[in-house]
């Protein structure tokens, strides 16, 4: 089984929908959490980490679920510069310590 | 600029050559990352640095990759007798102190085998 599982869609919603992401992570020991965006051809970008408690940046809100191993990004009011790949990313901690492991992405479209 | 910075951002080679790509961390990381990324792919994890160190160079794909850094900082990978399958972007990052820490990224080395 993979570390980080994620839906790779493609995801098209229209401008103003709200969409949501799910990434699912093989580890229970897995100690911090992050969402990425990457747009076609750069490199991924810190989008939000993700706290117990869940948080919210803006129309952002990332959910964590230890209980069932999932981590989940909801956008609401989605613009048409939301389009991107989402990356979630997942610490194990422990002797691999630093080590981020990704999930594949889901790729967003959002259209006018 | 404070990010990472690598170079080349673009690297031509013909396959079997031997090509060198190098990572500057954003200046007091001590944490080291090396991912690459195939066209449509996902990131795949080569090796971490803490330090001049290697704790995890679990992910290098074979005997033709190594990595090496220097000062606690400039960082090169290297690939020998480089073979067309290389052909990704070579993503560099680092992070404060590894440990719960976001990591960011470089702009990545785009390396074409011929």
């Amino acid at each position: 089984r993979k570390e980080v599982e994620q839906d790779p869609g493609p995801f098209n919603v229209p401008e103003g929908a709200t969409v949501a992401f799910n990434c699912t992570y093989s580890n229970s020991a897995s100690q911090s959490f992050f969402w990425y965006r990457q747009d076609c051809r750069k490199e991924p970008k810190l989008l939000m980490s993700v706290y117990s408690s869940g948080n919210e940046d803006g129309r952002f809100t990332a959910q964590l679920n230890r209980a069932s191993q999932y981590i989940s990004l909801l956008i609401r009011d989605s613009k048409l510069s939301d389009s991107a790949t989402y990356l979630c990313a997942v610490n194990r901690g422990g002797s691999t310590l630093g080590r981020l492991y990704f999930g594949r992405g889901t790729q967003l479209t959002v259209w006018p | 600029g404070a990010g990472v910075s690598q170079s080349p951002s673009n690297k031509v080679t013909e396959k079997g050559k031997d090509v060198e790509l190098r990572c500057d961390p954003i200046s007091g990381h001590t944490a080291l990352y090396w991912y690459r990324q195939s066209l449509g792919q996902g990131l795949e994890f080569l090796i971490y640095f803490q330090g001049n160190s290697a704790p995890d160079k679990s992910g290098l794909p074979s005997d033709r990759f190594s990595a090496e850094r220097t000062g606690g900082s400039v960082s090169t990978l290297t690939i020998q007798r480089t073979q067309q399958e290389d052909s990704a972007v070579y993503l560099c990052a680092s992070s404060l102190t590894g440990f719960q820490n976001t990591i960011y990224f470089g702009e990545g080395s785009w390396l074409t085998v011929v």
